[in-house]
């Protein structure tokens, strides 16, 4: 059981928007550790998606946001593309296991 | 652009000891200011953070795994290794090693390799 908890798969048609979830504790996000995302098509390298719970690195589009509030955190994505079919990660640092915490992953899929 | 690639054996007996080697390339692992991490996802499972090497040495290895693991760095050749000791099933994963930037309110990882699988089975 992941320490935080993302929705197992999400799914939206090509052009619409889809968010998902990131739900930690007192001891995570909600202790004011930052929030990041990763792209990951399984079989390649994952990709830095969102650090510093908003930024995107250079080369990711803006149609990824990302968001925080309280022990939660979203990430947006809008205007779907084949191509976004993908499982996403989000990680933090936890402060009672002294280190990185990953959510459980959640599959997008492009209808 | 910073690139990483794991490489070890694929199969490991059970009891025996795993060893993966990351080898870094398009920059220097030694004065970096980055650290250098393991991760791995069991089959089915999420990612798991195993611990990281700072490019001054230090080591930093999640609890549960403490007494097993050894992560070194070898910066001659800007490569750093993990060693699993007294591997059982549960160990089988596919194991990414990758660069850790010690943001102020966390860590994050900017760059990983492609994974290697590595199946502990007799």
């Amino acid at each position: 059981q992941s320490v935080l908890t993302q929705p197992p798969s999400v799914s939206g048609a090509p052009g619409q928007g889809v968010t998902i979830s990131c739900t930690g504790s007192s001891s995570n996000i909600g202790a004011g550790y930052d929030v990041h995302w990763y792209q990951h098509l399984p079989g390649t390298a994952p990709k830095l998606l969102i650090y510093g719970n908003d930024i995107r690195p250079s080369g990711v589009p803006d149609r990824f946001s990302g968001s925080k509030s309280g022990a939660s955190a979203s990430l947006a994505i809008t205007g779907l593309q084949a191509d976004d079919e993908s499982d996403y990660y989000c990680q933090s640092y936890d402060s009672s296991l002294s280190g990185s915490v990953f959510g459980g992953g959640t599959k997008l899929t492009v209808l | 652009q910073v690139q990483l690639q794991e490489s070890g054996p694929g199969l490991v007996r059970p009891s025996q000891t795993l060893s993966l080697t990351c080898t870094v390339s398009g920059a220097s692992i030694s004065r970096s200011g980055y650290s250098w991490t393991w991760i791995r996802q069991p089959p089915g499972k999420g990612l798991e953070w195993l611990g990281y090497i700072h490019d001054s040495g230090t080591t930093y290895y999640i609890p549960s795994l403490k007494s097993r693991l050894t992560i070194s760095m070898d910066t001659s050749r800007d490569q750093f290794s993990l060693r699993l000791s007294s591997v059982t099933a549960a160990d089988t994963a596919i194991y990414y090693c990758a660069r850790q930037y010690d943001w102020t309110y966390g860590s994050y990882f900017d760059s990983w390799g492609q994974g290697a699988l590595v199946t502990v089975s007799s």
